[in-house]
């Protein structure tokens, strides 16, 4: 069984540009959750996708961060316009259900540089 | 609020010495779940073990043990007999079950740097 992907694995762009990140979770969990580690920092939650309605997205620093998740499979994760603080690890996670007694599985994350 | 704090930033052992990783958490909640994930080079966080606030039983996994003392809000993770393939970036993480919006997401810790030295 594959596990959770993220694509593209490493982005440099330039401030100002835009960025599309894509996960893909382990077929047949419902459940999806964007991280993303600053440099030194936690591991912080973003959002949280039950199929393709956002469950709970208390964690998206600001407007500029989009995040979708069409037919409730993939989901990508825009950042428009890209901030030097939005540097760092974005992390994807996939459950089969929701709440703690599900492990989440991530993936290996996409390292978003901005310069 | 809940909180996690991974106070040892980088150990640095010698290939078979035990080693344990601190975690110490904050929360309100008397339902909870704690974590660890192993984060090895390749990137990917892998899941460790999970335990529930209720069970404060302890956990042999091979040469992995874990203690959990609600008394100190510490969930600690040992390593015995340390290798080489151990060197990674451990979290701590913390999950409250009565979370409002229901996404019951993890709270992490700032990670432990473990490189062990052959």
């Amino acid at each position: 069984e594959a596990g959770v992907t993220q694509f593209p694995s490493h982005s440099v762009i330039e401030k100002g540009q835009t960025v599309t990140l894509r996960c893909d979770p382990i077929s047949g969990h419902d459940n999806l959750y964007w991280y993303r580690r600053v440099m030194g920092k936690e591991i912080k939650f973003l959002l949280h996708f039950v199929k393709e309605s956002k469950q709970d997205e208390s964690g998206m620093p600001n407007n500029r961060f989009l995040a979708e998740r069409t037919g409730g499979t993939y989901s990508t994760l825009k950042v428009q316009p890209a901030e030097l603080e939005d540097s760092g690890v974005y992390f994807c996670a996939s459950s089969q259900g929701r709440g703690p007694s599900y492990e989440q599985y991530f993936g290996p994350g996409t390292r978003l540089t901005v310069t | 609020a809940q909180k996690v704090t991974q106070a040892q930033t980088e150990i640095s052992v010698v290939e078979k010495e035990d080693v344990t990783l601190d975690c110490v958490y904050e929360t309100r909640d008397t339902t909870y779940y704690l974590f660890w994930y192993k984060q090895p080079p390749s990137g990917e966080l892998v899941f460790l073990i999970r335990r529930n606030s209720f069970d404060e039983q302890n956990e042999i996994s091979g040469r992995y043990s874990w203690n959990f003392q609600k008394s100190t809000s510490s969930f600690n993770f040992t390593i015995t007999a340390s290798q080489v393939v151990d060197s990674a970036v451990y979290f701590c993480a913390l999950s409250e079950a009565s979370s409002g919006a229901g996404s019951y997401q993890l709270t992490f810790g700032k990670g432990t740097k473990l490189s062990v030295i052959p």
